[in-house]
């Protein structure tokens, strides 16, 4: 099976900098992928890693090292608008079908 | 070009009834998923539909059930339904192994 373990809730202010940290348990690893969610409403791919090291995007970067089974999404001058869910997620084969969700967290950023 | 397209965007219905959600992909994506959202278990798979044939299913009750058309636009059916069901379904579409999925804004189905 998949698992994917990461925090709940994770609070900022704006212009600062935060990182959401992931950790998984797959018996297979085909890359990690972080998703934004506002509020219920559609999730939007941000990342994907399929190798160790960082990716960078923009204000957003995302790392993974696969020999610690672990990944964070690093998000830099932080905006009112990024207060939103964010998901690791691992495709469950290396076909991409599908995706294992990590239960997100929600990102506050305040004034 | 336009997203993934999801309706109805809210339900309301009985314990016991049936309902049918429709999920039209972006234009070309051939592969279709299913997840269920609830508060406590987060983001759950249900099922993947490419070229008409369910790929993937999870771990739901019989009651969930799909399908997929010519035309790759995608249809989830839950019958007799509990105040449990009540979520968010979300369906995904993508290119066949394609790492990136696009997400549709939902329904959200209450349960009464």
């Amino acid at each position: 099976g998949q698992s994917l373990e990461q925090p709940s809730e994770v609070t900022a202010v704006e212009g600062a900098i935060v990182q959401i940290n992931c950790t998984y348990q797959t018996s297979g690893f085909y890359g990690l992928s972080w998703y934004q969610q506002h509020d219920g409403g559609a999730p939007t791919f941000l990342s994907y890693n399929a190798l160790d090291g960082l990716e960078e995007t923009g204000r957003f970067s995302s790392f993974l090292s696969r020999s610690d089974s672990y990944g964070y999404l690093l998000l830099q001058e932080l905006q009112m608008k990024d207060s939103a869910s964010y998901f690791c997620a691992v495709p469950r084969d290396s076909g991409y079908s599908t995706l294992t969700f990590g239960k997100g967290t929600m990102l506050l950023v305040s004034p | 070009k336009a997203g993934v397209t999801q309706t109805p965007r809210y339900l309301i219905k009985t314990r016991g009834q049936q309902v049918t959600l429709s999920c039209s992909p972006i234009s070309g994506h051939r592969s279709v998923s299913w997840y269920q959202q609830t508060p406590g278990q987060g983001l759950q798979f249900l099922f993947e539909y490419f070229s008409e044939t369910q790929r993937n299913k999870g771990n739901f009750p019989g009651r969930f059930s799909g399908r997929q058309f010519s035309n790759s636009r995608s249809e989830m059916n839950v019958s007799t339904l509990e105040l449990g069901d009540s979520a968010l379904y979300l369906c995904a579409s993508s290119l066949a192994g394609d790492r990136v999925f696009t997400f549709g804004s939902g329904t959200r189905l209450t349960v009464v």
